[in-house]
């Protein structure tokens, strides 16, 4: 079954640190990714997708992601963490002729000062 | 901007009353999708439409109905409201094609006493 998992509920980062939230997929082709990121009491927002091409996507927000096949991974990074990036993040995958859009349980971020 | 606009952000019903969400998009999008975010579980897909009249189950439609007569509206329906319903709802639409980002409502707090 076509399935996106973010092994990590909660993380807890720095301000000015690098930070990495970790997405695996498990689809039969090569899916179409996505991360979102929801504010507290807020709507979710794009961030990036991929769907071919440059394996390393630019996002909004100073963020950026990396696809390896070989790892099933779509990893979401930024280089140093402001407190605004505290929220929850969602990976999200879609997958050829399917227009099912399947999200992971999200990672809580939070940012200490 | 596209606009996927939810008509109640907070809703109270009692158990075993029948109850309508609605959801209307304003950018002519093939695809609409419900899912229910609910703490530490994320966003689970309920049903989804990829045309007019066309819907597919999605990971948890028990106890849930949709329609889709007009292309823009999307409507999510509890036949018979029970406590574990209470949840929040969201809405999103798309483009009708798998690479394409999903726009999301601000969502329905959904209270079931």
């Amino acid at each position: 079954a076509q399935s996106v998992t973010q092994p990590d509920i909660h993380i807890t980062v720095s301000e000015g640190a690098s930070l990495e939230l970790r997405c695996n997929y498990s689809y039969g082709a090569t899916p179409y990714l996505f991360w979102y990121v929801q504010s507290p009491g807020q709507g979710l927002q794009l961030l990036l997708k991929y769907f071919s091409g440059d394996t390393l996507v630019q996002g909004i927000k100073g963020f950026e992601a990396e696809f390896k096949r070989s790892q099933s991974s779509f990893n979401l990074r930024k280089p140093s963490v402001h407190w605004s990036d505290a929220a929850e993040y969602f990976c999200a995958g879609s997958g050829g002729s399917n227009y099912k859009l399947t999200f992971g349980k999200g990672t809580l971020l939070t940012v200490n000062p | 901007d596209v606009k996927v606009t939810q008509s109640s952000r907070y809703l109270v019903k009692r158990t075993g009353e029948k109850v309508f969400l609605e959801c209307v998009q304003d950018m002519d999008h093939e695809n609409m999708f419900w899912y229910r975010q609910d703490p530490g579980l994320g966003l689970r897909l309920i049903y989804f439409s990829y045309d007019v009249k066309m819907k597919e189950k999605g990971d948890i439609p028990e106890g849930y109905s949709v329609s889709r007569e007009k292309k823009e509206r999307f409507s999510l329906i509890l036949e018979s409201a029970s406590t574990n319903q209470t949840s929040m709802y969201l809405c999103a639409s798309r483009v009708g094609a798998s690479n394409t980002e999903a726009f999301f409502g601000q969502g329905t707090r959904l209270t079931v006493v």
